[in-house]
């Protein structure tokens, strides 16, 4: 099955500054990629997401990059505000009828100084 | 905008006693999902359904058992639980695209 390695564990930053988190997949045939924020016993929220036939996405802030050669995805967040503050995680998901089968990171935990 | 809704909130059982978790996903939402995430741990696939008919099963142990019903909502059924049990229940829908999720069942076995 999909294996999904999620580096740092955790990430402190001052505010303003950028945070960047990286994933690594094992499964060559996933293909869809999200990103998802939770904050302590809430729901995971979709921040991002990428198909594998992308290279790379923005919105606003946030940004993620795909090396399918290389099995390895990121997230970038640019100006960072302390309601950024939260655990991350990534995903893997091979598509198709198993879009929502995900295996997720371990999760990242980024605090942001003010 | 509608959002998938979970019930109940908590839950509290003692150990081998049994718990249901229902879902109500977003209208119109073909697929539902089931997670679980243990304190400090990733969410954890356990079981999808698609049009009422199981699609996918992940990590689920056998005292668990999950169903979709003609009006799209689903339960999970659990039964004997330990005390490892103890976790948020996350469900998920989506229609061909990125996951919904609820705001999840904190269940605390004791």
């Amino acid at each position: 099955g999909e294996n999904v390695e999620q580096h740092p564990s955790t990430l402190s930053v001052q505010e303003g500054d950028s945070a960047v988190i990286k994933c690594t997949y094992s499964d060559s045939a996933s293909n869809y990629f999200p990103w998802y924020k939770q904050e302590l016993g809430k729901r995971p929220q979709l921040i991002i997401d990428i198909r594998s036939n992308v290279g790379e996405k923005k919105d606003q802030r946030i940004a993620v990059t795909l090396n399918k050669t290389a099995k390895h995805f990121s997230l970038h967040i640019t100006e960072t505000q302390p309601e950024d503050s939260a655990v991350y995680f990534c995903a893997a998901a091979a598509g198709g009828t198993s879009y929502g089968k995900l295996t997720f990171g371990q999760g990242t935990i980024l605090t942001v100084h003010p | 905008a509608a959002g998938v809704i979970q019930s109940p909130r908590h839950l509290i059982k003692e150990k081998r006693e049994t718990a249901t978790l229902k879902c109500y996903p977003i209208p119109r939402h073909d697929t539902v999902y089931w997670y679980q995430q243990g304190p400090g741990q990733d969410p954890q696939f356990l079981i999808s359904f698609y049009e009422k008919m199981q699609s996918d099963k992940g990590s689920i142990p056998d005292r668990f058992s999950a169903q979709q019903f003609s009006d799209y909502h689903s339960e999970l059924n659990m039964s004997s639980l330990e005390l490892g049990d103890s976790a948020l229940y996350f469900c998920a829908s989506s229609l061909g695209g990125p996951l919904h999720f609820g705001n999840g069942t904190r269940l605390t076995v004791t």
